[in-house]
């Protein structure tokens, strides 16, 4: 069935550091791509998203790159700060399905 | 604005006894509705979605059920609950068409003692 997995569970960097968290996505027929994060104890929150015509988009210290000939999607952040410690998911949406993977835990020590 | 309300915030029920979680939409008009469950440092799953009053889609097999009696909101049930029906529950909602962010209420905390 349609799953969206994940690398790496846990990502230790410095801070000032640039992150990257990768995805790998099994449905060909996806087509929209949201990355979010996730803070102990409340819901996701949007970070950025792609659609399926694209292979790269910016946002603030945020970079998305889709590579759907692997199937695979990864998130960069630039100058990690202590604040964007979280968990880290993606999310592939297809035919109104939105479904998560595992989730990558991004720690960020000074 | 949009806002999204999800009810209560912890839950603490014993094993045998029934469940309802409500989640409502506010200033949109038929949304996609979702709910998902997220074990303690594990993902989100998804339990089940709507595109539409009374269209629900059931994607794990499992002793809840979700119902959508008005257009923007969303309850998840169970008769009689299970010790492994324990989770954070997280109701979520996108603009009806897809290829749109989903955005989420605070979630459940449910603990089945």
């Amino acid at each position: 069935g349609e799953s969206v997995g994940l690398h790496l569970p846990t990502l230790s960097v410095q801070e000032g550091d640039n992150s990257i968290i990768n995805c790998a996505y099994s449905n060909s027929a996806s087509d929209y791509f949201i990355w979010y994060k996730q803070e102990s104890g409340k819901g996701p929150q949007f970070i950025i998203d792609i659609r399926s015509n694209m292979d790269k988009r910016q946002g603030q210290r945020v970079t998305v790159l889709l590579n759907k000939t692997v199937k695979h999607l990864s998130l960069q952040i630039a100058a990690t700060q202590p604040g964007d410690s979280a968990v880290y998911f993606c999310a592939d949406e297809g035919f109104q399905k939105l479904v998560f993977g595992t989730g990558t835990r991004l720690l960020v020590s000074p | 604005s949009q806002t999204i309300h999800q009810w209560p915030a912890t839950l603490v029920q014993p094993v045998g006894s029934p469940l309802s979680l409500e989640c409502t939409v506010e200033g949109t008009s038929n949304p996609n509705l979702y709910w998902y469950r997220q074990a303690a440092g594990r993902g989100l799953q998804l339990l089940f979605y709507s595109v539409g009053i009374g269209q629900i889609s059931s994607e794990v097999p499992q002793n809840l059920s979700a119902s959508r009696p008005q257009d923007r909101q969303f309850i998840l049930s169970s008769k009689k609950l299970l010790l492994s029906d324990s989770g954070f529950y997280l109701c979520a909602w996108s603009r009806w068409g897809g290829n749109t962010e989903a955005f989420f209420g605070q979630g459940t905390r449910l603990t089945v003692v």
